[in-house]
């Protein structure tokens, strides 16, 4: 059973539109959820992480907005440019682990940026 | 400069046969990782270690050993190769601490086996 899950699984949107790309969790004691983007043959990378202690936060076009209630999130690109397509990974961490590394993945969803 | 560096980038490896994935940081880092990409999959945990000689299970271990001989160091292995450990391979390090840290991701090795 996913414990996280990410939809749509590709998207494509033109340069300037705003990408919205959800995410969805089955534990409640997850308490850290970071996004990592991946490049087409690169590794992946960090892009922004939220907290449940707050509903959103912002780092220049990126947004992730949550909803700890119905245990969902999004991340919300606004002002898309071709340079941010790539594959995007919500991931869920449980303190209970005390391994930050122990992140459950999603399946990430693919984005297409056309100019 | 790469901080976690992997070798080899690319491997081809005979049913049955062993395979051995290095990993080298030079981050300091107590923690390193072993992630399997399946296309369709996201990142899976494979094994992890926080110390020197000393390595964890991660979600995925079967089929896999892992070994820890030095901070900097993290080997994956693979004794008997079979066609289903085709994937792609990522090495990562954090820091150590409570959960918020950062992984840091090496380059990856493609390993198909036929």
């Amino acid at each position: 059973q996913q414990q996280v899950r990410q939809s749509p699984q590709s998207l494509t949107v033109w340069e300037g539109e705003t990408a919205i790309l959800n995410c969805s969790y089955e534990d409640s004691t997850f308490d850290y959820f970071p996004w990592y983007w991946q490049f087409p043959r690169e590794s992946p990378a960090l892009l922004i992480a939220i907290r449940p202690v707050s509903n959103k936060k912002e780092d220049g076009r990126f947004t992730i907005f949550f909803n700890k209630r119905e245990k969902k999130l999004s991340l919300h690109i606004t002002d898309s440019q071709p340079g941010d397509s790539a594959t995007y990974f919500c991931a869920a961490s449980d303190p209970g682990t005390q391994v930050v590394g122990q992140l459950t993945f999603g399946r990430g969803t693919r984005l297409q940026v056309y100019a | 400069e790469a901080a976690v560096t992997q070798s080899p980038r690319s491997k081809v490896a005979v049913t049955g046969g062993k395979v051995t994935l290095s990993c080298h940081q030079t981050n300091n880092h107590d923690y390193m990782y072993w992630y399997r990409q399946d296309t369709g999959h996201g990142l899976r945990l494979i094994h992890y270690s926080y110390v020197a000689d000393s390595t964890e299970k991660g979600d995925i271990p079967d089929g896999y050993k892992a070994s820890r001989p030095s901070q900097e160091n993290f080997s994956l292995i693979l004794e008997l190769a079979s066609l289903s450990q085709t994937a792609v391979y990522f090495c990562a390090s954090s820091d150590r601490g409570s959960s918020g840290n950062t992984l840091y991701f090496g380059e990856g090795s493609r390993l198909i086996v036929v």
